[in-house]
Formats: structure tokens, sequence, C-alpha cells
């Protein structure tokens, strides 16, 4: 089966503090992307970051950092320092050679003065 | 560089009449997408086009649903007739290179079905 998890429903921090969102996939093939996207209220997904299958490095941007872990399947999100903006529903997806991308259920943050 | 298109952004109708929802791509983009987004739930494909081809449309409800790319730039995705379970976010995408390159979203359009 092809199927992105994210079992973390809804997340609610106090700004300041780190937080990490979990996403766990499932595929057959062997080359594939991961991608997080960001949806804020206004509706439109924000491409943060796009990760292949044969580079397991891990990235940092700015607040952003991603973990991605061939051996668990998993490619989890962290946001440091958190902001009230950072509040949004977040997006994990899995995609394959045709373009098809599998999003997971989302996680809503919520970032609390 | 201008985003994806879309058009209306939001539209209320009655079951069982019929709605269009135009898209128009980041210009040179050759693929093009129509996503569903049920409230609470991630985005569904409903179908993909490279240029004005269809290379997936396993997830369409071709009972009532259509889609077309005449031209290979815009496309229209059309309910007829609609049900209340189609009240959702339609989202079109597009990318340069379907199988490597992030796809660029547009704002989508919300319908409700009453």
């Amino acid at each position: 089966a092809q199927k992105v998890t994210q079992a973390q429903t809804e997340i609610s921090v106090v700004e300041k503090e780190d937080v990490t969102l979990d996403c766990v996939y499932e595929t057959r093939d062997t080359t594939y992307y991961l991608f997080w996207y960001k949806q804020p209220p206004s509706g439109e997904l924000v491409f943060l970051i796009r990760r292949n299958s044969f580079d397991e490095q891990n990235e940092i941007s700015g607040r952003y950092s991603w973990n991605f872990q061939k051996s668990t399947s998993s490619f989890n999100f962290t946001i440091t320092a958190s902001q009230v903006v950072d509040s949004a529903v977040y997006f994990c997806a899995l995609k394959f050679s045709t373009g098809k991308l599998i999003f997971g259920q989302g996680t809503t943050l919520q970032v609390k003065p | 560089e201008a985003g994806v298109a879309q058009s209306p952004r939001y539209k209320i109708i009655e079951k069982r009449q019929s709605v269009a929802f135009w898209c128009n791509p980041i210009s040179g983009h050759a693929t093009l997408y129509w996503y569903q987004q049920i409230l609470g739930q991630g985005p569904k494909l409903l179908i993909q086009f490279q240029n004005n081809g269809v290379v997936d449309d396993s997830q369409l409800p071709k009972d009532r649903f259509s889609a077309e790319r005449l031209k290979g730039v815009d496309s229209t995705l059309k309910i007829q007739p609609a049900k209340l379970e189609d009240s959702a976010v339609y989202l079109c995408a597009s990318s340069l290179v379907p199988g490597v390159h992030e796809q660029y979203f547009g704002p989508g359009t919300r319908l409700t079905v009453t």
C-alpha cells in the first residue's frame, strides 16, 4: 500500500517552544519524493521542502529542520522557537514518478502567544 | 512570476445543480492537477494532465465529474449534477516536470452544496 500517516491530528504549543510533526510513509517504490506543505488559514498550500529517496541528509532552513530516516520510513519536521505565524495545517506528502502526490491527513499546529 | 490562478474562489449551489471551476497554471508548466480537499482531510488527486492529455484520472468520479484542458494551458473542472458530499475545496496545481519538481498550488475554490 502507498500511504502517508500523520498520527498527530492537532498540536498546541506556546510561542518559542520547539515542536516536531511526525510523518510515516509506506511505499514499495525504490524511487520517490517526500514533501512538506503548509496550509495557512487562507487555504493555499505552500511548498516547504522536497527530499528524494536517495538523499537521507537532514536539512535545516532557518527555524525549520527535517529528519529523513529510510530505516523507519519517517520524514519528521521540527520547528524551533515556534511563532504565532507558524499556526497552520501541515501536510506530509509522498510523490511517485508520475507526479501523483499522496497526502497525509494533516497536523493542525496552533502556536499560542 | 504569477502563480496558479483559480476562479471562482467561493461557490454555493444546491444539490443536483451544475458547477464549473477554472484554473490557469504557471506559465510553461506542462503538468496540471486537480485535487479535492474535504474538510479535515488531505488533498486527494482527481485528475492529472500532461499538456492536454490525461495521465491519471483513476479517482475522478466520472459519472458526475469531468475535466478538460483543450489547449494544454487552462483547465476546467465540472460537476454535474452536484451532491452534498461534493462540498470541498478544489485545488489546482501545476509543475514543470511531474516526477521531479514540486507542485505549486492555487488558492482553491471552496464549494458548498446545500
